[in-house]
């Protein structure tokens, strides 16, 4: 399951509270990465890391910040929770390598009301 | 028009059915092609990895890349109801490029 933990796995939140969720992996990956996944839309990438400190834009980066002090931890804040938030959240990372593929975590159920 | 298309389903089939989901894209840069399956509420496990066109077989499972129509197959053989879950197919053109997700086909396998 290469390693990764996700918390909280559920949150019920209101509109305009901050959020953040966190992402923990074990095995030293360079490579992280946070998507929401929407019925109808699939897995949309927000924004990934390839190193501390070191983070970028996804396709649907708006609303959301992100953070990595360490290597083993990726944070996802959402500064001011909308509806159109709601979702659930995935965290994965790249094994890099001969396939070099991306394995995902269980996911965080997150739910703006 | 989204570059990955991907039938939503749900496909339905009896246990010991061969089953084939299948996905288009249109971008001719890719050339990896990943099937990832997801039960309910789980995250994507990788299924199947394949690099550019031909097939490859793993047990019960065998993914085909056709590049020159820009479609990717897996087929299922003797399916179980361990099988039932949502199938995504993936791609990207390798290197550091970004994963392209399709939206994932529902299959359930009926005892």
């Amino acid at each position: 399951d290469a390693g990764i933990t996700q918390s909280p796995r559920h949150k019920v939140t209101e509109t305009g509270t901050p959020v953040t969720l966190r992402c923990h992996q074990t095995e030293n990956h360079r490579y992280m990465y946070w998507y929401r996944q929407d019925p109808g839309h699939g897995l949309r990438l927000i924004h990934y890391s390839y190193g501390v400190k070191d983070t970028d834009k996804g396709e649907v980066s708006d609303g959301y910040s992100v953070s990595r002090s360490k290597t083993e931890d990726f944070l996802l804040t959402l500064e001011s929770a909308t509806s159109s938030q709601t979702s659930v959240y995935f965290c994965a990372i790249r094994q890099e390598g001969s396939t070099d593929t991306q394995y995902f975590g269980p996911g965080t159920r997150l739910t703006v009301l | 028009q989204k570059e990955v298309e991907q039938d939503p389903g749900p496909l339905s089939v009896p246990e010991g059915a061969i089953v084939s989901l299948n996905c288009t894209y249109s971008n001719s840069a890719f050339q990896y092609f990943m099937w990832y399956r997801q039960y309910s509420r789980k995250g994507p496990e990788l299924l199947m990895y394949t690099y550019s066109s031909g097939n490859k077989e793993d047990g019960r499972f065998t993914a085909q890349v056709d590049k020159s129509s820009k479609y990717i197959s897996l087929f299922i053989r003797d399916s179980q109801p361990s099988d039932s879950a949502t199938y995504l197919c993936a791609m990207n053109a390798g290197g550091y490029q970004k994963v392209t997700f399709g939206t994932g086909t529902k299959l359930q396998v009926i005892p």
